[in-house]
């Protein structure tokens, strides 16, 4: 157990829908990561939180928005979903400098 | 984009052989990490090495760096059945950045 937690584990939706995807961190850790993976595009970062601000963007989509709160779980929002959005998410977590990242068991998010 | 290539892209041994993977990457890089990926499931850190050190072990792995030539290797010894997941190299460009992931190498052990 890593100690990130993510939720929903799985998300079924329709194109042009909205949806919500949610990270806890591990205790302590004040990054929050997220990333993406699909089976064409590898594990893609998407957009980095440290302490509630934003840190670092990667590919992130304009539809994509993400999140940081004060109690530190952060929100990634997704959306007018397109087919190719499907993926697994994943949330990662670390304390900041040279720490590993600890990654939740993602969200799998299916467009049908 | 991927930063880096890892080599191979499938691997397939025997229980009790030893495990060979390479990565290479691109850029000037802080620290390389390995992660393991059981199938649809999240990463699980194995081991990190900082740019100023050239080899490491940590129990069954033993991983080394050469920054002159971008290039890592993870060495599993003793494999087991359970060893069977995917494995990814990602590097870190500066301290507690993101990570840019290679392809992996899907390793398979067979009992």
């Amino acid at each position: 157990d890593s100690g990130v937690t993510q939720t929903p584990k799985h998300l079924i939706t329709a194109t042009g829908q909205r949806v919500t995807l949610r990270c806890s961190p591990r205790s302590g850790d004040l990054s929050v990561y997220w990333y993406q993976q699909s089976l064409d595009q590898g594990l893609q970062f998407l957009i980095q939180y440290y302490n509630g601000e934003e840190r670092a963007k990667g590919n992130i989509l304009e539809r994509f928005s993400a999140q940081q709160f004060p109690d530190l779980h952060s929100e990634l929002n997704l959306s007018s979903l397109e087919l190719g959005d499907s993926a697994l998410y994943f949330c990662a977590s670390s304390k900041g400098g040279i720490q590993p990242q600890h990654f939740g068991d993602g969200t799998r998010l299916s467009i049908l | 984009s991927q930063q880096g290539e890892e080599d191979p892209q499938a691997l397939s041994i025997q229980e009790g052989e030893n495990a060979t993977m390479n990565c290479s990457y691109k850029t000037s890089i802080n620290n390389l990490q390995w992660y393991r990926q059981n199938s649809g499931r999240g990463l699980v850190h194995l081991i990190l090495i900082r740019s100023n050190e050239r080899e490491k072990h940590s129990g069954r792995l033993r991983v080394t760096l050469d920054t002159s030539k971008k290039s890592s290797s993870l060495l599993i010894t003793a494999s087991r059945a359970a060893d069977t997941a995917s494995y990814f190299c990602a590097t870190e460009e500066t301290s507690g950045s993101r990570l840019t992931f290679g392809e992996g190498t899907q390793l398979t052990v067979n009992p």
